[in-house]
């Protein structure tokens, strides 16, 4: 089944403890993404990739960093979380369209954080 | 800019016909996706108009005007499922960053 998956689904930890989400997905898609969605402000992008060894910073990046090593895996990296994270997660993965344009995303199904 | 603006709820009967309005404001754009969200799950992709038109798909049509910078989702002959979260999102020049608006949340009353 073609589906992008995230690791853990639910997370609470504490002020500064180092955590990693994990994201995968298994339908070769060269585009990848981190979103967080908060109540009122919809879903905001945190980095994206366009393909193995190339990662962009989104619209929110402050606190977080991502790998992408490999094609099908991007994690999401919070060296030292703070409250101000707390939040649900969303990983998404695309084709990139021909001439520049898009294609639809596949989101997984969300991570949700709480950092105390 | 680039500020995307949808209503953040509305309320329709089972059965009937509702419109989602959803206006930007950008210097660079490449097309328009609506998804939906329902609730506590993940966001599912409806439709993307990166012309001026209306696109009908099922039950569900998009519609878009880049002058004026609008779109709108019509959902036809609402069912209950349809209660859900409605998402508009415009694709920012070329470089695949979407910018979404706030959701509007659709309650469907029998």
């Amino acid at each position: 089944e073609a589906q992008v998956t995230q690791n853990p689904r639910y997370l609470i930890t504490v002020t500064g403890k180092k955590l990693t989400v994990t994201c995968s997905q298994n339908m070769n898609h060269e585009y990848m993404s981190w979103y967080r969605q908060d109540p009122g402000l919809g879903l905001r992008q945190i980095y994206y990739s366009m393909n193995v060894e190339v990662t962009d910073k989104g619209d929110v990046p402050e606190g977080y960093k991502v790998s992408r090593k490999e094609k099908r895996n991007f994690p999401l990296i919070l060296e030292s979380p703070s409250p101000n994270q707390t939040s649900l997660y969303f990983c998404a993965s695309s084709f990139p369209g021909a001439s520049g344009g898009y294609n639809e995303q596949f989101f997984g199904p969300g991570t949700r954080l709480t950092v105390l | 800019g680039q500020n995307i603006d949808q209503p953040t709820e509305m309320t329709a009967t089972e059965g009937a016909i509702v419109q989602i309005n959803c206006t930007y404001q950008t210097s660079g754009f490449n097309g328009l996706f609506w998804y939906q969200q329902h609730a506590g799950e993940a966001p599912t992709f409806l439709s993307y108009n990166v012309l001026d038109g209306l696109e009908e798909k099922g039950r569900f049509s998009s519609f878009l005007s880049r002058s004026k910078g609008y779109s709108y989702l019509l959902l036809k002959e609402l069912q209950m499922k349809d209660s859900a979260s409605y998402l508009c999102a415009y694709l920012r020049d070329s470089n695949y960053q979407l910018i979404w608006g706030a959701g509007t949340k659709l309650i469907i009353k029998p």
